[in-house]
């Protein structure tokens, strides 16, 4: 099984501020890789996949990067609304696997 | 407008069984695999199942293969998930997801099921 380890588990920023996201597998899942956004209450979202693609209606601001084992969700500048959980999730192999997340707090 | 709606969760016996539906709309549900994903309350995301659009592939998480079966009916544009022997781990929201080229782009608003005696 494909492990996901995101960091960090919490970030706290500003709205304005970049934020720079980590996932990193324990094995190559070349540019398989997604990542999506959870608000409380709601069910996940997808906003990127093929480790750099935006879904259809994801702002610019969201870009994902990486191949391989090592992938980075950016967010160039955050809203009041991107204040969330963020999961990568890989279908490079089965089972597909998500990671532990990465809380974007309000600073 | 694409819509999943998830029915069939509650409060259920450990040993016992379930069966969720998920009814799609907007969109045309033969042609996409369809999955099953969970969260335990307070973590994270568990994906628990998939069956391709055809019914002709399954494929299961280990923590419920054996015990669990995923189906659709495309006449009735429905995904179901019967789950068996159920256990107190099992207790999670169960999102229902369309999915797109292995990754999951719609997601349904997902039924609780809790595990208890």
């Amino acid at each position: 099984e494909i492990v996901l380890t995101q960091s960090p588990a919490t970030l706290s920023l500003s709205p304005g501020e970049r934020a720079t996201l980590s996932c990193r597998a324990s094995q190559s899942v070349s540019s398989y890789l997604a990542w999506y956004q959870q608000k409380p209450g709601q069910a996940p979202r997808l906003l990127i996949y093929g480790a750099s693609n935006r879904a259809t209606g994801i702002p610019a601001r969201f870009s994902g990067s990486g191949s391989g084992t090592d992938f980075t969700l950016t967010i160039s500048s955050l809203e009041p609304e991107d204040f969330a959980v963020y999961y990568c999730q890989q279908r490079g192999d089965w089972p597909l696997t998500f990671g532990g997340g990465t809380k974007v707090e309000i600073k | 407008e694409e819509q999943l709606l998830e029915s069939g969760g509650g409060l259920l016996q450990p040993g016992g069984s379930l069966r969720l539906s998920c009814a799609a709309s907007g969109f045309t549900f033969r042609s996409y695999a369809m999955s099953w994903v969970r969260q335990a309350p307070g973590k994270g995301l568990e994906w628990v199942s998939t069956v391709t659009g055809n019914s002709e592939v399954t494929y299961y998480a280990d923590s419920v293969k054996g015990r669990s079966t995923i189906s659709r009916d495309n006449s009735k544009n429905t995904l179901y998930l019967q789950l068996n022997n159920l256990r107190a781990e099992d207790t999670a929201i169960y999102y229902c997801a369309r999915v797109l080229i292995r990754y999951f782009d719609l997601w349904g608003r997902g039924t609780l099921v809790t595990v208890s005696s």
